[in-house]
């Protein structure tokens, strides 16, 4: 099956600080999604990409769509202490019946103040 | 609007016990999804719901039984659950289309079940 491999898997950085991650997999999508999820809560999402190629940002946060469709990344500028969680990458495919959502692992980071 | 509404927050219960948990959302999306998420994990697909109707079920054990009373409506039926079942329990809804941002899913903020 699909799967996704992200990293970091966690990183530990200064406030201020920029932040890069990416996700690539072994076959394509046609819609790449950022999450993120703060403790004991849902994924809320960041970023939607539907176009490979595409460039697209929601304030500090980038997000770009592999012109492969195999890969995405986000970028995070000048953090701040509230970018604290994890972020998960994930991949869909949809059409029919199938709306599931390909998730990466995970990348857990932490801003110190 | 995007919200996802999941009801209890937390919920703990024994093996023995029967619970659900209910999921609810008025954006008026057709597809609606639970996940299980345990610690530093990804959320794992249980069930998917489309237009009211079970259309996948990724080989959940049967103590788990979805059910959806109508469009905007989604309960997970708990009963006889293992310790291992502790997790976070995710809903999620989107629209339904080919490709863009009707295939969206949001998610709700989750219930925590801990079985004793």
């Amino acid at each position: 099956g699909q799967q996704l491999n992200q990293s970091p898997q966690s990183m530990f950085i200064q406030e201020g600080e920029d932040v890069s991650m990416n996700c690539t997999s072994s076959s394509i999508f046609n819609t790449w999604l950022w999450y993120k999820q703060d403790p004991g809560e849902g994924p809320v999402l960041l970023i939607a990409l539907y176009k490979a190629g595409e460039l697209t940002s929601n304030g500090r946060l980038t997000a770009q769509f592999g012109i492969t469709r195999k890969d995405s990344f986000l970028n995070i500028s000048a953090s701040i202490p509230s970018d604290v969680g994890i972020y998960f990458c994930a991949g869909l495919n949809s059409g029919g019946s199938n709306y599931k959502l390909t998730f990466g692992k995970g990348t857990l980071l932490t801003v110190n103040p | 609007d995007t919200e996802v509404t999941q009801t209890p927050k937390h919920l703990v219960m024994g093996m023995t016990n029967k619970k659900s948990l209910k999921c609810e959302q008025h954006m008026g999306h057709r597809a609606m999804y639970w996940y299980k998420q345990k610690a530093k994990k990804p959320p794992e697909l249980m069930f998917v719901y489309s237009y009211e109707k079970l259309s996948i079920n990724e080989s959940v054990p049967s103590r788990f039984s979805p059910e959806c009373p109508n469009s905007s409506l989604l309960n997970l039926h708990l009963h006889a659950l293992q310790p291992e079942d502790s997790a976070l329990y995710l809903c999620a809804s989107s629209q339904m289309g080919a490709v863009g941002p009707k295939n969206i899913q949001y998610f709700g903020a989750g219930t925590r079940l801990s079985v004793l």
